[in-house]
Order: structure tokens, then sequence, then C-alpha cells
């Protein structure tokens, strides 16, 4: 069975440019989370998707931060203008979980992409 | 009050000796609990998963879960220096959605 797949798996920009991160899910996975991870700290989410709909994106920097969920299942995070602050690893993370009570569901993780923002 | 807390250490042990690792949490209506490893660089990936008070072995490792003292813990038994590596135990949110909170995790340093 074929992980969860994310490109780019670096990207250097500088500050105010605009960059995309690609997230392909486990088949047949509903659940899509993104997540951003600052060295030293643990996975914070960004935004949580359930077949195509959101699910929860408070912590989503709405202002810079965009993410869609075409027919359920690819995913894209644009980031636009980036900051300093943005440099951190974008993880991509996927689960069964088709509906939103009961218990939650193990999550498998993409290889990440690094950013950097110059 | 965060959901999770988890020593981030470093907690060293050396090779061979038994690593406990825990975290305790708010949330008393949680139902299901994992412990996640990430090498440094890489993703994170499961290890256990645990959803009813009680011990749960798998190889090496055993899941605590004690939902009247809200803990979970992890044991690694015969520590290996490849064990060393980052824990994570995320904790899901009530009401649904399939929503978990990451702590910062514990760094483990196996010491050979």
């Amino acid at each position: 069975e074929a992980g969860v797949a994310q490109s780019p798996r670096y990207k250097i920009i500088e500050k105010r440019q605009s960059v995309a991160f690609w997230c392909n899910p486990i088949s047949g996975h509903a659940t899509l989370y993104w997540y951003q991870q600052i060295l030293g700290q643990g996975p914070k989410l960004l935004i949580q998707f359930q077949n195509n709909g959101v699910v929860d994106d408070s912590q989503l920097p709405k202002d810079r931060f965009s993410a869609e969920r075409l027919k359920g299942v690819d995913s894209t995070l644009k980031i636009q203008p980036a900051k300093l602050e943005d440099s951190a690893v974008y993880l991509c993370a996927s689960s069964l979980a088709d509906r939103a009570g009961g218990p939650a569901d193990t999550q498998y993780f993409g290889p990440g992409t690094r950013l950097t923002v110059l | 009050q965060k959901e999770v807390e988890q020593n981030s250490g470093p907690l060293s042990v050396p090779e061979g000796a038994i690593a406990s690792l825990n975290c305790t949490y708010s949330d008393r209506g949680s139902q299901s609990f994992f412990w996640y490893r990430q090498y440094s660089g890489k993703s994170p990936e499961l290890i256990m998963s645990i959803y009813s008070n009680g011990d749960k072995e798998d190889g090496r490792f055993t899941a605590q879960l004690n939902k009247a003292s809200q803990y979970v813990s992890l044991l690694i038994r015969d520590s290996q220096p490849s064990d060393s590596a980052t824990y994570l135990c995320p904790l899901p949110s009530r009401g649904g959605y399939q929503k978990v909170t990451f702590g910062t995790g514990t760094k483990l340093q196996v010491i050979p």
C-alpha cells in the first residue's frame, strides 16, 4: 500500500514570495491533515479536511495561508506572502476516519516539505 | 490548561535499560491514545495505539493507560540506541472530528 505522498520535499524562497505544497493521501482515507512543525516543537494542526470539507482550520493564519482538497483526495496548501517565521516542516497526514464522531483514528504521515524562508 | 502534558526531556537511559515515557491529559472524554516516534529529520510514525485501561504489549514496547488518573505511558524494554528519537503522544479532542493535539514530545537518548 502506497503511503502519503508530498511534494516538493524541500523549498527555499525569499520572504514575501508565495509557495504551494501538494499532498496525496493514502487511497481511501477520508480525513486529511496539514501540520506545521517548527524545529524543536511538536506538529501543530493547521487545517483538517474530512472528505472535501473543512472541519477545523482554527489555527490556520487565513490572511496568508490557504488550503483546498479537491474531490476529497489530493490537497494543496499555499502560503502567500511568506514570512521568515513560516520556516518549518509542513507535514501532511491522512486517516481512514470517515465520520465526525467516534474515537480518533491512526494518522499516517507523509515525508514532509521543509520550507526555508530567507 | 494544556490538553496534553509531556516531559520534553531529554531522557537519557543506558542501553538495555527500561525507558519510561509519560503523558497526562485533561480531557476525560478521550477514547483513543497513541504513541508516535519521530526520528530527527523524519516524520512521525505510529508505535502503539491503546483504547482500554490496562497494558498493551508489542514486542519491546508496552503502552499503559489509566483513565481514572488520566495518564498514558510507554515503556521500552531493553532500550537500544536505535530507539533514540522523540516520542509524541497526541491526545484526541472531545467533540469528534478526529482532531488530535500534539505536545512537544519527549526526546529519548539511549546511551551505548
